[in-house]
């Protein structure tokens, strides 16, 4: 119930192209949705986050779809860029209790030049 | 940038040494929270405190593990004795309470190699 599948493990994509992680949950008690950005030798760094009560959530080139009733959430990096080649890691809790973050295994970004 | 500052960065030590990582959080940041980041199991959460309290420290080995937060600027985090199976990243966050229980900026970490 507290698992946080995430896939690809890995994805290459073409700057420019748009680059599309998937998380799925299985706890209908979870309420906040997360995605963290790592970069080698640094700490996760918090990219963006969702709660169920939208759909979709952008910020700059980042956006978050949700889909509550299939329990998933994606990450979709448009245009992206060299620069965006890091380790992505989705989460989730269940924010007002304080619980803890699960989080998904990650999937390394590599955008070629 | 205001950011959560961890030390050491590196450390290696031999089996049965008393480890000690340190962590500033975000001044003005109540929460804090201590996590293990290998290869293996991904990142846990180790403890957390609240406003100095701890919250949640299940996810650590009592046995051998300790946190505490001895003021508001100062997180420890402590093994003692050490063992090989010790060996990760160790990340120190910290957040507002008024943002949710959640880490929201994370230090550096601490490697920790057990020799």
């Amino acid at each position: 119930q507290q698992q946080v599948k995430q896939s690809p493990q890995s994805l290459i994509v073409q700057k420019g192209g748009i680059s599309i992680i998937n998380c799925a949950y299985e706890n209908t008690a979870f309420d906040y949705f997360p995605w963290y950005q790592q970069f080698p030798g640094k700490g996760p760094a918090l990219l963006i986050a969702i709660r169920p009560d939208v759909s979709e959530k952008k910020e700059g080139r980042f956006t978050i779809s949700f889909n509550k009733s299939a329990k998933q959430f994606s990450l979709h990096i448009m245009d992206s860029q060299p620069g965006d080649s890091a380790t992505y890691f989705c989460a989730a809790s269940k924010e007002t209790s304080g619980s803890r973050l699960t989080f998904g295994e990650g999937t390394q970004l590599t955008v070629n030049p | 940038d205001a950011r959560v500052t961890q030390t050491p960065r590196h450390k290696v030590t031999e089996m049965g040494q008393e480890v000690t990582m340190r962590c500033q959080p975000i001044l003005g940041h109540n929460t804090v929270f201590w996590y293990r980041q290998t290869m293996m199991q991904g990142l846990e959460l180790l403890a957390y405190f609240r406003n100095r309290a701890p919250l949640d420290d299940s996810g650590m080995p009592k046995d051998r593990f300790s946190a505490e937060m001895p003021d508001a600027t100062l997180a420890t985090l402590k093994i003692q004795p050490s063992e090989p199976r010790d060996s990760a990243v160790y990340f120190c966050a910290s957040g507002k309470r008024d943002r949710g229980d959640q880490p929201q900026h994370f230090g550096d970490g601490t490697r920790l190699s057990i020799l």
